[in-house]
């Protein structure tokens, strides 16, 4: 059973750089999902993909950030103009579309550290 | 304004006792409420959910229950074994087409042998 998966796990960075991450979710799962979460805090939502459309975006995506799914099935995450302030774990996540109470299924994370 | 709270950071447990982990929520649009594990350097992991129209629901050790009138809802892990220490965290759906999820900060639970 493959599940989520994302690279690279960790990024150091330096302060004005452009970062790109990748998620491949659970084959045929039609939802992707993108959340931040920062030291002590929970995971906060960033954009959801159904296939290949992008749905909902988040306050906290500025328009550094872009997300997309070119074909519905992995996802890519860029950040342009790194900040300090985008140091976190940024996770990933899948659901199918016939799951009722949505329950997503979340890689491991990619690891920002921003210099 | 934080709309899933988790008001207790950590919770001390022995094994073989219960585990109770609380949550409070103030948008009452929210349709599902679900429950995460999580261990460092690992994502999430799925563990129990119920829906809005219940008030119990139970797979094997964990129980969840919901007091809707309170916006209240609580995670209870019987017996607790060492292997349930890690960090939970309590998240809700919007409702209707809204997917994502709104999570709390979490709880980091420690069972003692």
């Amino acid at each position: 059973d493959t599940g989520v998966s994302q690279d690279p796990r960790h990024k150091i960075t330096k302060r004005g750089q452009n970062v790109t991450f990748r998620c491949d979710p659970i084959s045929e799962h039609n939802r992707l999902y993108w959340y931040r979460q920062t030291l002590g805090q929970g995971p906060e939502f960033l954009t959801y993909f159904q296939n290949e459309a992008q749905l909902e975006k988040s306050r906290l995506l500025s328009d550094r950030f872009s997300a997309e799914r070119p074909k519905g099935s992995f996802s890519t995450l860029e950040i342009q103009r790194t900040e300090q302030g985008d140091s976190a774990m940024y996770l990933c996540a899948s659901s199918p579309l016939l799951r009722v109470a949505n329950e997503q299924f979340f890689g491991p994370g990619t690891r920002l550290t921003v210099l | 304004d934080q709309q899933v709270k988790q008001n207790s950071p950590s919770l001390s447990v022995q094994e073989g006792r219960i585990s109770i982990l609380n949550c409070d929520y103030t948008n009452s649009m929210f349709d599902y409420f679900l429950w995460y594990k999580k261990y460092p350097a690992e994502g999430p992991t799925f563990l129990i959910s119920i829906s809005s129209i219940k008030d119990k629901n139970e797979d094997g050790r964990f129980t969840v229950f919901l007091n809707k009138s309170a916006k209240h809802l609580s995670l209870h892990i019987v017996p607790s074994q060492p292997g349930d220490s890690a960090v939970y965290f309590c998240a809700a759906r919007g409702g209707g087409s809204n997917y994502k999820l709104t999570f709390g900060k979490g709880t980091l639970l420690t069972v003692n042998p």
